[in-house]
């Protein structure tokens, strides 16, 4: 079955204690990206890869990291955890085609708390 | 930059009546993708309808249809015959068509609509 998993589903944490959150695809897929959802803001882009060891800000990269050493998997890492960093956080991947359509595919999200 | 406004945060609609979220969007691209996402309470993403900017006949899906307005940036989403499963969080969201290179390739959000069915 074709799917993006995340892991954990759920964390709390406390301030200051690195955690990572993985995300990885069966789909061989090109593009993957993290996003963050909060409550009256929509889901924000916070990172994006186009393919292995190509990875690229989004719209508020502040605070995240990440890494693509393979093309499956995609973790997103908070070296130091702050609670404006609480929300709800997607991974999704698709293909890239010139001048086509790739559906987005999306993890079931992780809600993250830090307290 | 793109933007997606989604100007009602919350909307109700009796069971089995008919609701239309509104969506606006403003971009400098002329080939782009334009969508609709419901999120229930499971949180899962899932793509309701996708209309691609090119073309002039609106999307349609089963109960959930398009208005589709380029000249004027907007896109609405109706849904028929309203059930009780379409209680949801419902996001438009613009993609630019094709392979850019670059960050566009991602979705960009409205900040929501909430969807209450009434029974």
């Amino acid at each position: 079955e074709a799917q993006v998993t995340q892991n954990p589903r759920y964390l709390i944490t406390v301030t200051g204690k690195k955690l990572t959150v993985t995300c990885s695809q069966n789909m061989n897929h090109e593009y993957m990206s993290w996003y963050r959802q909060d409550p009256g803001l929509g889901l924000r882009q916070i990172y994006y890869s186009m393919n292995v060891e190509v990875t690229d800000k989004g719209d508020v990269p502040e605070g995240y990291k990440v890494s693509r050493k393979e093309k499956r998997n995609f973790p997103l890492i908070l070296e130091s955890p702050s609670p404006n960093q609480t929300s709800l956080y997607f991974c999704a991947s698709k293909g890239l085609r010139a001048g086509g359509y790739d559906e987005q595919f999306f993890g079931p999200g992780t809600r993250l708390t830090v307290l | 930059a793109q933007t997606v406004t989604q100007s009602q945060p919350e909307m109700s609609v009796q069971e089995a009546e008919t609701v239309t979220l509104s969506c606006t969007y403003d971009t400098s691209e002329s080939d782009y993708y334009l969508f609709w996402y419901k999120q229930p309470p499971s949180r899962q993403m899932i793509l309701v309808i996708r209309q691609e900017a090119y073309k002039q006949q609106n999307a349609t899906e089963n109960r959930f249809s398009v208005n589709f307005q380029k000249a004027a940036k907007s896109f609405s989403l109706k849904i028929s015959d309203s059930q009780l499963g379409d209680a949801a969080m419902y996001f438009c969201a613009y993609m630019v068509s094709g392979y850019s290179g670059g960050g566009a390739d991602g979705l960009t959000f409205g900040k929501g609509t909430h969807l209450i069915i009434q029974p």
